[in-house]
């Protein structure tokens, strides 16, 4: 079953614009992860936050989470024309559980 | 480094075949977990190996299952297949298990006719 729920499901923006994209989840986590996925083929770890942690920066990425509403949130600044791909949040809910499960994802396009 | 390395890339069955994928792992890691994506939807865990046993499965049925290596890599195997069986399969390898974020291979594009 999904956990999360990636909100928007398509996201168009120019290059040079912030791209946000949101996730809502169910249970609760250990941490939080985004993944890129590039024309259907394998997933890219992005970034981890943990569920006692707020906010965490990587590059031209920022995410945040709120564990009292269940949502992070990706942004990713400066768009490039190669950061289209699609966009997963994966939940890992510790607590003897070794799966990641994800939501069904937001596929953003930038347009050069 | 080779990263996470599945094969084949592509595979077309009939109905009712059996089907063996396979992954091999980053290097030092000793977990597999395998995932199948159906198309425009999020990967959905199948199950993970350890220690050469299946320690966690998720909501498939009894036909998908696997093995894993001494050398880590492992295959999933599919019998009776279904049109619904055809997805993108993932393999992720990881070191004793998620927590710090997985590696994933390419995938390998299953297609049932």
């Amino acid at each position: 079953s999904q956990q999360g729920e990636e909100d928007p499901q398509a996201l168009s923006i120019q290059e040079g614009e912030n791209a946000t994209m949101n996730c809502s989840y169910k249970t609760s986590i250990n941490n939080l992860q985004w993944y890129r996925q590039n024309s259907g083929r394998g997933l890219v770890h992005l970034i981890l936050i943990r569920s006692n942690e707020r906010e965490k920066h990587s590059g031209r990425l920022r995410v945040t989470l709120d564990t009292s509403k269940k949502s992070s949130s990706l942004l990713i600044t400066a768009s490039r024309a190669a950061d289209t791909a699609s966009y997963f949040c994966a939940t890992d809910s510790g607590a003897g559980s070794y799966q990641l499960t994800f939501g069904k994802g937001t596929k953003l396009s930038v347009i050069p | 480094d080779a990263g996470v390395t599945q094969s084949p890339t592509h595979l077309i069955k009939t109905r009712g075949q059996q089907v063996t994928l396979r992954c091999s792992p980053k290097s030092g890691h000793d977990t597999v977990s395998w995932y199948q994506q159906a198309l425009g939807q999020g990967p959905q865990f199948i199950f993970q190996y350890y220690e050469e046993e299946e320690r966690q499965r998720g909501n498939f049925p009894d036909r998908f299952s696997g093995h894993q290596f001494p050398n880590y890599s492992s295959e999933l195997n599919v019998n009776a297949l279904l049109l619904g069986d055809s997805a993108l399969y993932l393999c992720a390898s990881s070191l004793g298990g998620p927590r710090a974020g997985a590696f994933f291979g390419q995938g390998t594009r299953l297609t049932v006719v």
